[in-house]
């Protein structure tokens, strides 16, 4: 079955320090994969996707992820995280080939909510 | 550009009644996918909409119900509420179109369900 899982459920970092959020996922084959960013009490906000092509993604706000297929993950990295980056992280896989080749079924993973410490 | 609006943000119902909630995408975005988020089940795709007809289900009774009109603007229908329909529903909105690789979907702030 398709999965999406998020190992950690709530990670503390320092402000200042590295991050790096953990994504592996179950799929037939190479999906769409995302990041989104959720603060409290709002919608989602992309921070970077993966189609095709270089394995390293850069997003905004300071976000990059790697897609390593030998380890079907895609984990998110900042090498410095700031306090207004406090949220809740999500990992998303979309079908690389459907019906309409659209991503309105993405499979989420259940979410990394991230605590900065001053 | 205006970003996916929701509307209500918040709803308070009881038990047994339907509720409709309301998505308007992006402007020239003619996909509108739906979502709910629970803590327990996490986000949960429900169903998405493109050009008037749904061509992608989730695994959701039959309870939940959605529709697209001509304007790309979408509505989703809860009947029969239950205690358990009690979550964040977002909306989020992408072009639709095959095989593109910046269909992405864009996410509206939710619409806060609270079932009594």
């Amino acid at each position: 079955a398709q999965s999406v899982t998020q190992p950690d459920i709530h990670i503390t970092v320092s402000e200042g320090a590295s991050l790096e959020l953990r994504c592996n996922y179950s799929y037939g084959a190479t999906p769409y994969l995302f990041w989104y960013v959720q603060s409290p009490g709002q919608g989602l906000q992309l921070l970077l996707k993966y189609f095709s092509g270089d394995t390293l993604v850069q997003g905004i706000k300071g976000f990059e992820a790697e897609f390593k297929r030998s380890q079907s993950s895609f984990n998110l990295r900042k090498p410095s995280v700031h306090w207004s980056d406090a949220a809740e992280y999500f990992c998303a896989v979309g079908p690389h080939e459907n019906y309409g080749g659209s991503q309105g079924n993405l499979i989420f993973g259940k979410g990394t909510k991230l605590s900065v410490k001053p | 550009k205006a970003g996916v609006t929701q509307t209500p943000r918040y709803l308070i119902k009881t038990r047994g009644q339907q509720v409709t909630l309301s998505c308007s995408p992006i402007s020239g975005h003619r996909s509108v996918s739906w979502y709910q988020q629970t803590p327990g089940q996490g986000l949960q795709f429900l169903f998405e909409y493109f050009s008037e007809t749904q061509r992608n289900k989730g695994n959701f009774p039959g309870r939940f119900s959605g529709r697209q009109f001509s304007n790309s603007r979408s509505e989703m229908n809860v009947s029969t509420l239950e205690l358990g329909d009690s979550a964040l529903y977002l909306c989020a909105s992408s072009s639709g179109l095959a095989g593109s690789s910046t269909d992405t979907q864009y996410f509206g702030p939710g619409t806060r369900l609270t079932v009594l």
